[in-house]
């Protein structure tokens, strides 16, 4: 079984430009999170859906950052307009029930 | 939020050692889970606990949940050189029943000196 697949691995842009990450979680997971990585802050859970509805989005760090879920299969993280600060890997993860979370590989973003 | 303090931060060890890690958390957890991340890639779940006193083994890793419930304890023996990555440490509160109860430690580096 394939697991949690993200897209794309690296993303590299200018300060400004609309960024969008994407994520295909295993297939029959309710529970899909959104997880940044930096070396300061570690793992920061961003945000998190349920059966495709957002349930919790205090981790997100700003109203230049938000997240779709449109179906079981596919959910889209979005920044915009990008700054330098938000250079970071953002991780996907799955999990059934809301227990085992399963991760994807990461996207490395760079914001120039 | 919950705070897991997870040490050491790094551990430089030789080949064939012994290696010992643990998280702390302020409250009770109910779940303690470990993960590893290996450079470019995602955590990997290793174990996963679920009652104080628990000892769980995966080959040559082994965990336990502590019997206090603010504890968790991963040993790995004979470390190998692919055991090089940082190790994560995960819980979930006792009153947390939601999945946004996870909390991530801030990872111990192993690394293996030749």
């Amino acid at each position: 079984d394939a697991g949690v697949i993200q897209s794309p691995r690296h993303e590299v842009t200018e300060m400004g430009q609309e960024v969008t990450l994407r994520c295909k979680p295993i297939s029959g997971h309710d529970y899909l999170f959104w997880y940044r990585q930096t070396m300061m802050r570690g793992l920061e859970l961003l945000i998190y859906f349920n059966n495709n509805v957002p349930i919790d989005d205090s981790g997100m760090p700003e109203d230049r950052f938000s997240a779709k879920m449109p179906n079981a299969s596919f959910s889209t993280l979005k920044i915009q307009p990008s700054e330098p600060r938000d250079s970071a890997v953002y991780f996907c993860a799955s999990s059934l029930f809301g227990e085992k979370l399963f991760f994807g590989s990461g996207t490395q973003l760079s914001v120039l | 939020g919950q705070q897991l303090n997870q040490s050491p931060q790094s551990m430089f060890i030789q080949e064939g050692e012994d290696v010992s890690m643990n998280c702390t958390s302020s409250s009770i957890f109910n779940t303690w889970l470990w993960y590893k991340q290996d450079p470019g890639e995602g955590p990997v779940l290793l174990i996963a606990l679920y009652k104080a006193g628990e000892l769980t083994s995966n080959g040559r890793l082994t965990a336990q949940f502590g019997i206090t419930r603010k504890d968790s304890f991963l040993n790995i023996s004979a470390s190998i050189p692919s055991d090089v990555g940082i190790y994560f440490c995960a819980g979930r509160p006792y009153s947390g029943g939601g999945a946004d109860g996870l909390t991530f430690g801030k990872g111990t580096h192993l690394i293996i000196q030749p």
